[in-house]
């Protein structure tokens, strides 16, 4: 069955530590997407890309980097991990034509200390 | 610019009762998604339902009803009959149509919790 897949579920890190959070999907879907939740903040959108080689910032996305060099992942970097990015990261994914919904992975809780 | 507004932080409610959660949402596009996405305690985003700008129909699925009023520029969601798993938090969203008319990203509200109790 098809999934999206995102890795580690849980990392504590450093300050001014450089962080890669994986997402991985096989739906085959064009558009991938990252958020964070806050409480407070519900979920806002840091990172998106329609298609490979295409990214765009999103409300969030200072601090964050993303690229897309295949249609399956779009891996999450925080250059240098600040106690404000601290939060529950998701990413997802949906199909470019049409809107049938969006699939989300698990969750990736950052802890920055 | 888009946005979704939940004004209701918190509810809570007995078993059985019967319970609405507001969304209320502002886009300038002719074109747009909505949807209401429900996070239980573990965690998880679990997808309800989906609308889009042109199917103004009400739609019930069990106990889940949704009432979508494009002159109030609202999507509300009603539990009848609520039960202990319904305690999560419920997220509204909205999503621009890009110019080919698929779906953009997503904009969430900021959630509404909801507590059921026996």
């Amino acid at each position: 069955d098809a999934e999206i897949t995102q890795s580690p579920r849980h990392k504590i890190t450093e300050t001014g530590r450089q962080v890669t959070l994986a997402c991985h999907q096989t739906w085959n879907h064009n558009n991938m997407f990252w958020y964070r939740q806050d409480l407070g903040h519900g979920l806002r959108l840091i990172h998106y890309s329609y298609g490979v080689h295409d990214t765009n910032k999103g409300e969030v996305s200072d601090g964050y980097s993303v690229s897309r060099s295949n249609t399956e992942d779009l891996p999450l970097t925080l250059e240098s991990a600040a106690s404000s990015q601290t939060s529950v990261y998701f990413c997802a994914s949906s199909e470019s034509q049409g809107s049938t919904g969006y699939t989300f992975g698990s969750g990736t809780r950052l802890t920055v200390v | 610019a888009q946005k979704v507004t939940q004004a209701q932080t918190e509810i809570s409610v007995v078993e059985k009762e019967d319970v609405t959660l507001d969304c209320v949402y502002e886009t300038r596009d002719t074109t747009y998604y909505l949807f209401w996405y429900k996070q239980p305690p573990s965690g998880e985003l679990v997808f309800l339902i989906r609308r889009n700008s042109f199917d103004e129909q009400n739609e019930i699925s069990g106990r889940y009803s949704w009432n979508f009023q494009k002159s109030t520029s609202s999507f509300n969601f009603t539990i009848t009959a609520s039960q202990v798993v319904d305690s999560a938090v419920y997220f509204c969203a909205l999503s621009e149509a890009t110019i080919s008319g698929t779906a953009s990203k997503l904009t969430f509200g900021t959630g509404t919790r909801l507590q059921v109790t026996l």
